[in-house]
């Protein structure tokens, strides 16, 4: 299986700033087909997570452009600035490249 | 909008099974796969398997093989994942999640818990 490696395993931030989580992948996430299928969740205290970036760099629908995703290969970094209080939570990122699936094992994000 | 809305908490007896339900809504539902994943605090999220509801064709993590199985509905738009010879370890919140390469709509999830 490939696994998923996120740094830093917490965070701390203060509303209005900037962050950055890395996210390395055991093997590249390159498929046969030539997309990239690293994705970016968040979960919420008491939710279940939310898709926030697909296949390296795309917004899902509704996400604010204040969340980006970058990378290639083996290396993925989920870039947040302006940091509000809905940002809060645990972000985990996921590839869907192989099979099985796999995450990370997140990123918890708090307020300084 | 897209729904998934998970059965109610379940309290089970190690050695049984038990039976997951997501109902799905706002979106054609045979038209996209779903999947189930499993979350714990050791072991963060797992992914089980993956449905295709209008074939009914399956695919699971070997992990999960032969410990769940995965159907579904199409007449109620509903999806089921069927836990058996539970152990202390089955003890997890599942999730539906539909999607292919990712998971781009969750259901709010089932504790499950597993105790004599």
């Amino acid at each position: 299986d490939v696994v998923m490696t996120q740094t830093p395993v917490s965070l701390s931030v203060s509303l209005g700033g900037q962050v950055s989580i890395s996210c390395r992948s055991s093997q590249s996430l390159v498929h046969n087909n030539g997309n990239t299928y690293l994705s970016w969740y968040l979960q919420k205290p008491g939710q279940s997570p939310q898709l926030l970036i697909y296949k390296v760099s795309n917004r899902f629908s509704g996400i604010s452009d204040r969340f980006s995703g970058s990378g290639s290969g083996t290396d993925f970094t989920l870039k947040i600035s302006r940091v509000e209080p809905d940002d809060l939570g645990v972000y985990y990122c996921g590839q869907g490249t192989q099979y099985p699936p796999t995450f990370g094992a997140g990123t918890k994000l708090e307020l300084k | 909008q897209v729904q998934l809305q998970q059965s109610g908490a379940e309290l089970v007896k190690p050695g049984t099974s038990v039976k997951l339900s997501c109902k799905a809504s706002g979106y054609t539902f045979t038209s996209n796969h779903m999947n189930w994943i499993k979350q714990t605090t050791g072991q963060g999220l797992e992914w089980i398997g993956i449905i295709n509801p209008g074939s009914g064709g399956t695919s699971y993590n070997v992990k999960f093989k032969g410990k769940a199985t995965l159907t579904v509905d199409k007449s109620s738009s509903t999806a089921f994942m069927q836990l058996s010879s539970l152990t202390p370890e089955d003890s997890a919140v599942y999730y539906c999640a539909m999607g292919g390469r990712r998971f781009d709509y969750w259901g709010q999830g089932v504790m499950v818990t597993v105790s004599s």
